[in-house]
């Protein structure tokens, strides 16, 4: 089985522009959480969906949105990017029940310059 | 609310030695505890959980962690550690009544376990 996808692997932006990443699930997990990941702040979460729908938000700006397809698949803008938005983005898969391992993928790595 | 907090933010051990990383959580509700390791340029791959039962959870390639509710700990351990467990490891808790679903994982900060020859 396939595991959790991300594309791209690595991204670099400059300040103001906006960035879509991806993020294609292990097949049959319907849900798909974020997270960033930074040196100073550590991983935090950013959101997680599940049939198309966001069940869950983190402490993130608004310029932080995101949404899933019915595929499961789910993509991840970050809007008029700022230089403290460089960092690993993670996206993680799960079976959505309770206490479900949750399957991380390699990760972007965003750097706006 | 919850928050995580790894004591440890870098551990030196020689190989062959055991090891034990700490973890402590704070939580107004029950949890559901975790620990993930990450190789440098990876993802987060889990080590192993505790959702409820026996208090001393095992993973596959020798480490164990205990749950002790009192001291709000789950702290994680081996009793020999390889130069393959150099890696960054990371304690993370979930609330365990939030009604279902893959609830946003709160992290720590992370303990770079080094392993010297």
């Amino acid at each position: 089985k396939a595991g959790v996808t991300q594309t791209p692997r690595y991204l670099i932006k400059t300040r103001g522009q906006q960035v879509t990443l991806s993020c294609s699930p292990i097949s049959g997990h319907r849900s798909v959480s974020w997270y960033q990941q930074t040196p100073g702040q550590g991983l935090q979460f950013l959101f997680e969906y599940f049939s198309e729908t966001q069940r869950n938000k983190g402490n993130f700006p608004g310029r932080f949105s995101g949404r899933q397809f019915s595929n499961s698949r789910s993509e991840m803008n970050v809007s008029t990017l700022e230089l403290g938005d460089s960092a690993l983005y993670l996206c993680a898969s799960s079976l959505a029940r309770q206490g479900a391992e949750q399957f991380f993928g390699p990760g972007t790595r965003l750097t706006v310059l | 609310a919850q928050s995580v907090t790894q004591l440890d933010s870098q551990v030196p051990v020689f190989e062959e030695a055991p090891v034990e990383l700490r973890c402590n959580y704070s939580s107004s509700v029950s949890v559901y505890l975790f620990w993930y390791v990450q190789y440098p340029n990876q993802g987060l791959q889990l080590l192993l959980k505790y959702l409820s039962g026996s208090t001393l959870v095992e993973s596959i390639n020798g480490f164990e962690a205990e749950f002790n509710k009192s001291q709000t700990s789950f702290h994680l351990r081996k009793p020999s550690v390889h130069i393959s467990d150099t890696a960054e490891y990371f304690c993370a808790v979930s609330d365990a009544h939030s009604g279902g679903g893959a609830d946003g994982l709160t992290f720590g900060k992370g303990t770079h376990l080094i392993i010297q020859p």
